[in-house]
């Protein structure tokens, strides 16, 4: 089956300090990756997708690229600010039929000033 | 533009007490609708999912079940409520296309529910 790994957190930075949240994932086909972000009390909020191998979603300074040969997406980014701090959800949608996700368990980041 | 709606924000009930949560969606018609929960300290668990009215899937059996009885409104519900079923209840949607796995899924506030 579909299953999405994350590495575990937390994960404590400095302001400024680079980012990097690795996932790797396992499906069937070809499935589109999504990295979404809550923040705390709140609902899930998409950060960024890519849809197929090689293409690189960004958003609000954040990255991660399709890596076929690799099955990952990991995310990055050159610069994290205390607002950054939030629970980060990597996830993919498999081929075919209605758009079931399948969700890491999530990494918690927090940046400290 | 689209908005989703869920109520109440936050419960505190009694275990054996019922439940009903309520999800419901502006702006686009005919939507995929999905209930998760998340357990603290723990990842999203897909509950139901539904991609029409009166059409609901469940994905892990349990003493929860949802209805659709309106094109754009999914209700979460419970008869007796057990300790395990606290946690955070997330409601989602998507615009349907079966076979085009491009799409994203949208979510709600969420609501935190505490069994006591």
């Amino acid at each position: 089956g579909n299953s999405v790994t994350q590495m575990e957190g937390p994960v404590t930075l400095s302001e400024e300090a680079f980012l990097t949240i690795n996932c790797t994932y396992t499906a069937t086909g070809y499935p589109s990756l999504f990295w979404y972000v809550q923040y705390p009390g709140e609902g899930l909020q998409l950060l960024l997708k890519a849809t197929k191998a090689d293409d690189k979603g960004s958003n609000k300074g954040f990255e991660a690229t399709y890596r076929k040969e690799t099955t990952s997406f990991h995310l990055e980014k050159g610069s994290v600010q205390v607002s950054d701090s939030a629970v980060y959800f990597c996830a993919l949608i498999r081929s075919g039929g209605y758009q079931k996700v399948t969700f890491g368990t999530g990494t918690k980041l927090q940046v400290i000033p | 533009s689209q908005t989703i709606h869920q109520w109440p924000a936050t419960l505190v009930q009694p275990v054996g007490s019922p439940l009903s949560l309520e999800c419901t969606v502006e702006g686009t018609s005919n939507p995929n609708l999905y209930w998760y929960r998340q357990a603290a300290g723990r990842g999203l668990q897909l509950l139901f999912y539904s991609v029409g009215i009166g059409q609901i899937s469940s994905e892990v059996p349990q003493n929860l079940s949802a209805s659709r009885p309106q094109d754009r409104q999914f209700i979460l519900s419970s008869k007796k409520l057990l300790l395990s079923d606290s946690g955070f209840y997330l409601c989602a949607w998507s615009v349907p296309g079966a076979g085009v796995p491009t799409d994203t899924q949208y979510f709600g506030p969420g609501t935190r529910l505490t069994v006591l």
